[in-house]
């Protein structure tokens, strides 16, 4: 059983470009969530997919958005970086949505805006 | 809106001895706690969640916490601190609404001396 992978592990990009960050839950999972770290705070949810569809949002702009696969991999993309995205992207994935479910954690992908 | 407080951003114990680590929520309904670690460069792993079956949660590691609804605490426990426990730590909870969104504390750094 492989475990939740994100691509890439690091990534640097210029202000005003966009990205792309990919995961591939766990076996077996439906359901994707993304967070992010920024450097000495807790992970702040950004969204949550379920089979494909968007079912939860945190406080992030609409430049940040999603995809859930029919694989049930997915992709967060933020447009129009700002400095303030550097950070660590992380993502998430459980066996449906219930509040008690345990969710597994990839890596993470670190972003860095310059 | 449910939310996690933790005491203390650094804490340092030497080796062998007791681990305390303090979390406090707040919440309007009962909540789903849990308590996750994050090595350097990693993702986060869960040591272990409460969900209302047992207020004396056990988990890996030899870690273990309690839930005290009268002061609202989960606070996590180790009797011996290893070397190999240093690491960040984020309580967290589960916010109630449709789908699974996990809001963490801003954690607390774990320092084991020698």
């Amino acid at each position: 059983e492989t475990g939740v992978t994100q691509s890439p592990t690091h990534l640097i990009k210029t202000r005003g470009q966009q990205v792309t960050l990919r995961c591939s839950s766990q076996s077996g999972h439906n359901t994707v969530s993304w967070y992010q770290q920024a450097l000495g705070q807790g992970p702040q949810f950004i969204f949550q997919y379920y089979r494909e569809e968007e079912n939860g949002r945190g406080n992030f702009p609409p430049r940040f958005s999603g995809l859930q696969f029919p694989n049930y991999s997915s992709e967060l993309n933020v447009n129009a970086l700002e400095l303030d995205d550097s950070a660590l992207y992380l993502c998430a994935s459980s066996l449906g949505t219930n509040q008690n479910t345990e969710a597994f954690f990839g890596q993470g992908t670190r972003l860095t805006v310059v | 809106a449910q939310s996690v407080t933790q005491l203390g951003s650094h804490v340092s114990v030497s080796e062998g001895a007791l681990v305390l680590l303090r979390c406090n929520y707040s919440s309007s309904v009962p909540p789903y706690l849990f308590w996750y670690v994050q090595y350097p460069n990693q993702g986060l792993q869960l040591l272990l969640k409460y969900t209302s079956a047992a207020t004396l949660v056990k988990g890996i590691n030899g870690f273990e916490a309690e839930f005290k609804k009268s002061e609202t605490s989960f606070h996590l426990t180790k009797p011996s601190a290893h070397m190999s426990d240093a690491a960040e730590y984020f309580c967290a909870v589960t916010v109630s609404g449709g789908y699974q969104k996990v809001t963490f504390g801003t954690g607390t750094k774990l320092q084991v001396i020698p």
